[in-house]
């Protein structure tokens, strides 16, 4: 597709259930990101693919929030046993080239989650 | 670590008046300066970017933006607003290394008619 791409857009689940958020890139797109977003606040990084290998997690809030991205494309963010403080904007970003920090970030719509 | 503010939260100007929102940035090297928007229910669109060379650079939509090193300023103007600028707008620093963005929290801007 022409843009980085997230589904669901909504995403409403009860404390404690697992869930799952699809990040698709843009084609041929080499560095992957994600971020969470709180209401009224700005994005705040979680972590960062190139390619399939994960290099860095250190945003990741904590042990339930796991990441992957298997085949260097599509990208899936879990959080297990959610909380009500997970309820945030989950955006996906992509950049062209691997490293530098000049690369501009292109992001999806992004998936809005609530933790009733 | 780096770090971004942005001053004000919200700012209101009225349509066809000049617009400048500010953000300073804190970063121990050259830094890699972004500005985005964003609507609601919408992700990110950049609006310009700022590498090197040439301190004032352009953007899209009519929008501008001035590096001032010695201020570690990246004030976003533009010299008439239209109604559709009306949005959240955030200023980023992007490291060296490339693997993720800071994010200061955002000024939503309003435009009275």
């Amino acid at each position: 597709g022409a843009g980085v791409s997230q589904s669901p857009r909504y995403k409403v689940a009860k404390r404690g259930q697992d869930v799952a958020l699809r990040c698709d890139p843009i084609s041929g797109h080499v560095s992957l990101f994600w971020y969470q977003q709180a209401l009224g606040q700005g994005p705040e990084f979680l972590t960062y693919f190139q390619n399939e290998a994960q290099l860095d997690k250190s945003g990741l809030p904590s042990d339930r929030f796991f990441a992957e991205r298997p085949e260097g494309s599509v990208s899936t963010l879990k959080i297990q046993r959610t909380q009500q403080e997970d309820s945030a904007v989950y955006l996906c970003a992509s950049s062209l080239a691997s490293g530098g920090g000049g690369q501009p970030q292109h992001f999806g719509d992004g998936t809005r989650l609530s933790i009733l | 670590a780096q770090s971004v503010t942005q001053p004000d939260i919200h700012i209101t100007v009225s349509e066809g008046a000049s617009l400048e929102l500010r953000c300073n940035y804190s970063y121990g090297a050259t830094p890699y300066l972004f500005w985005y928007v964003q609507s609601p229910g919408q992700g990110l669109q950049l609006l310009l970017k700022y590498f090197s060379g040439d301190t004032l650079v352009q953007g899209i939509k009519g929008f501008e933006a001035e590096f001032k090193r010695s201020q570690s300023s990246f004030n976003l103007r533009k010299p008439s607003v239209h109604w559709s600028d009306a949005a959240e707008y955030f200023c980023a620093v992007g490291n060296n290394a490339g693997n993720m963005l800071t994010f200061g929290g955002g000024t939503r801007l309003m435009v009275k008619p």
